[in-house]
């Protein structure tokens, strides 16, 4: 596909699981951001990587959330233990380098009951 | 202080009206700005980027960048009521290492 590629599209869990999303950068792009959006939010900064650098973790809220970003390419989001106020739409994003036009995946809507 | 601010609105303005979006940043060495527009329940989509000091015009949409007052708009003439979404405004970071996103200004346009 031509475009950032999120899975799933919807997630619903129990409180207290952990729960994996996933992000399919364009490919050839180095940089890759994931934001968290609740519901009439603006975009909350949750990571960045760009090329082989150490990834920006400066957004992550809390220890239960980690991504990692294999071969520069395909990033996992992580959650341990989900809580109910993790619920909200994830968002990826991958630009061609760290400043520039960034293209968004269509997001995972994450609901934790 | 937050290193994007927008005004988060909402903004609303009839239609076939102009409608000026606001952003001011704090790193004075951003040197690339850019416009989203997000749908309800969709991804944010980029309408505009701007670069230089001075106006870029792009059909109804016209940005504008200060960067002695850190000041970046979005103006919209003859506003529709397609128009009406959250505007996000983005910019680099100095080193242009990252981009960094604004709150968003919702914005309304009434038939």
């Amino acid at each position: 596909g031509a475009g950032v590629s999120q899975s799933p599209s919807n997630k619903v869990t129990e409180k207290g699981k952990d729960v994996e999303l996933r992000c399919d950068p364009i490919s050839g792009h180095t940089a890759l951001y994931w934001y968290r959006q609740s519901l009439g939010q603006g975009l909350e900064f949750l990571i960045y990587f760009q090329g082989n650098s150490a990834p920006d973790k400066s957004g992550l809220p809390s220890d239960r959330f980690s991504a990692e970003r294999t071969g520069g390419s395909v990033s996992t989001l992580t959650i341990q233990r989900t809580q109910q106020e993790d619920s909200a739409v994830y968002l990826c994003a991958s630009s061609l380098e760290g400043n520039t036009e960034a293209f968004f995946g269509q997001g995972t809507r994450l609901t934790v009951v | 202080q937050k290193e994007v601010e927008q005004n988060s609105g909402p903004l609303s303005v009839p239609e076939g009206a102009i409608a000026s979006l606001n952003c001011t940043y704090s790193d004075r060495g951003s040197q690339s700005f850019f416009w989203y527009r997000q749908y309800s329940g969709k991804s944010p989509e980029l309408i505009m980027f701007i670069y230089s000091n001075g106006d870029k015009e792009d059909g109804r949409f016209t940005a504008q960048l200060n960067k002695a007052s850190q000041y970046v708009s979005l103006l919209i003439r003859d506003s529709q009521p397609s128009d009406s979404a959250t505007y996000l405004c983005a910019g680099g970071n100095t080193g242009g290492f990252k981009t960094i996103f604004g709150a968003g200004t919702r914005l309304f346009v009434k038939a």
